[in-house]
Parts: C-alpha cells; structure tokens; sequence
C-alpha cells in the first residue's frame, strides 16, 4: 500500500526565514499531493495542493514542487510570520482505490 | 451548509464499552472517511466509503465498524474500547471521483480509561 514518509518532524526557523518540509511516497500511481495546516486544537485545512501533471504551484508566500521520478514533493514557506506556527501534513492520493494516506506531520516553529 | 459534523465533540469511555461516533455532511459528497490523531502518528485513515452501501478499510481498522446507508451519514463504532483506542477521531468528505480538498470536521476527543 502506499506509504508517505515527512520531515523533519519538528522546524524551528526564524520570523522572515523561509520554511521547506519534503515527504516522499511509495505508490508511482499516485496523482495527487495535497497539504493541510492544522493549528492548535482545530480541525486541519487544506493550503495548497499539486497533481502530478505540475512540476510546481506557488500560492503568495506558500509553493509546493514535486519529482515524480524520485516520488518528492515539498512545501516551501517564505517570509515566515508567527501565524505560520502549526503542524503540517503532506499526503497522497492514489485515486485508484481512494485511500488519501498522509504523513505524520511536522510541526514549525516560527521563532519572533 | 454544516459542512461536516461529528458528535460527540468528547467522551470518556471505560474498557470493554461501546459507543458510536457519529459523522454527517450536508455537501452531497460521496466520499467519507474516519482518521484518528496520536501524537507523532500523524492521521491514520480508518475506514472509508465511497457511497452509500460501499465502505473499505484503511491503514488501522481493527476494533472499529463502519456503515454508510445514507450519502449524508457514516458512523464509527467502536463495540469494545480500548485504552489504545484514545485518539482524536476526525471525519472527513469530498466528493466522489475528483481529487481535491479533504473537508474535515472539529473532531471528537475519545478517551478510554
């Protein structure tokens, strides 16, 4: 089955720093790779999201890029701000039998 | 539109109790599932379903049911507790046969004593 690897599991970085967490997965026939924000105590959020005909998708201070060949993606944060502090989770989504498996999240830090 | 609802919002079960977690949506999605939050595991799918009538497990089903006999409803069952079973359960819905957002609800805080 598909597995989705993240890192780190912890970031600290400072204010106006940028921010970068790479997941990786098992299953080629993936297709579609999305990430949630979830701050403390509420459900998690969908931020940006990228299918595998994309390269890279850049939404403000927030990308994401992917490397189908070597079963990459990673979300780039840039500028980071304090409301950047939550976890972070990547998945992936293997259309063909509809499991969205996610990672294990990572949770920023952003230091003032 | 609700969204996705899920009560109750917490409870505290003793070992060997059942109980049901319930999960409805209002956005006529056909795609449900039920993922559980530990510390460090990140979300864990549960069960799934793609419609009424159709549900499939996920990564850690064991010690949980599921039913899907109305687009609007899927309900978790648990039908005997477990201290290993204390999570945060999250239901979440899109709709069927288009990759796209996840729409979650608040959770519900189980705890099994």
């Amino acid at each position: 089955g598909e597995n989705v690897e993240q890192h780190p599991s912890t970031l600290s970085v400072q204010e106006g720093d940028s921010a970068v967490i790479k997941c990786t997965y098992s299953d080629s026939a993936s297709n579609y790779f999305p990430w949630y924000k979830q701050e403390l105590g509420k459900r998690p959020q969908l931020i940006i999201d990228i299918r595998s005909n994309v390269g890279e998708k850049k939404d403000q201070r927030i990308a994401v890029t992917l490397n189908k060949t070597a079963k990459h993606f990673s979300l780039h944060i840039t500028e980071t701000q304090p409301e950047d502090s939550a976890v972070y989770f990547c998945a992936a989504d293997l259309n063909r039998d509809d499991k969205i498996i996610f990672g294990k999240g990572t949770r920023l830090h952003i230091l003032p | 539109n609700a969204g996705v609802t899920q009560t109750p919002k917490f409870q505290v079960l003793k070992t060997g109790q059942s109980m049901t977690l319930q999960c409805a949506q209002d956005m006529n999605h056909e795609y449900m599932s039920w993922y559980r939050q530990d510390p460090g595991m990140g979300l864990r799918l549960i069960h799934y379903s793609v419609g009424a009538g159709i549900t499939d497990q996920g990564e850690v089903p064991n010690g949980y049911n599921v039913s899907r006999s109305t687009t609007e409803d899927f309900p978790l069952r648990l039908l005997s507790a477990a201290p290993s079973q204390t999570s945060v359960y999250f239901c979440a819905s899109r709709p069927q046969g288009i990759t796209g957002e996840l729409f979650f609800g608040e959770g519900s805080r189980l705890t099994v004593l």
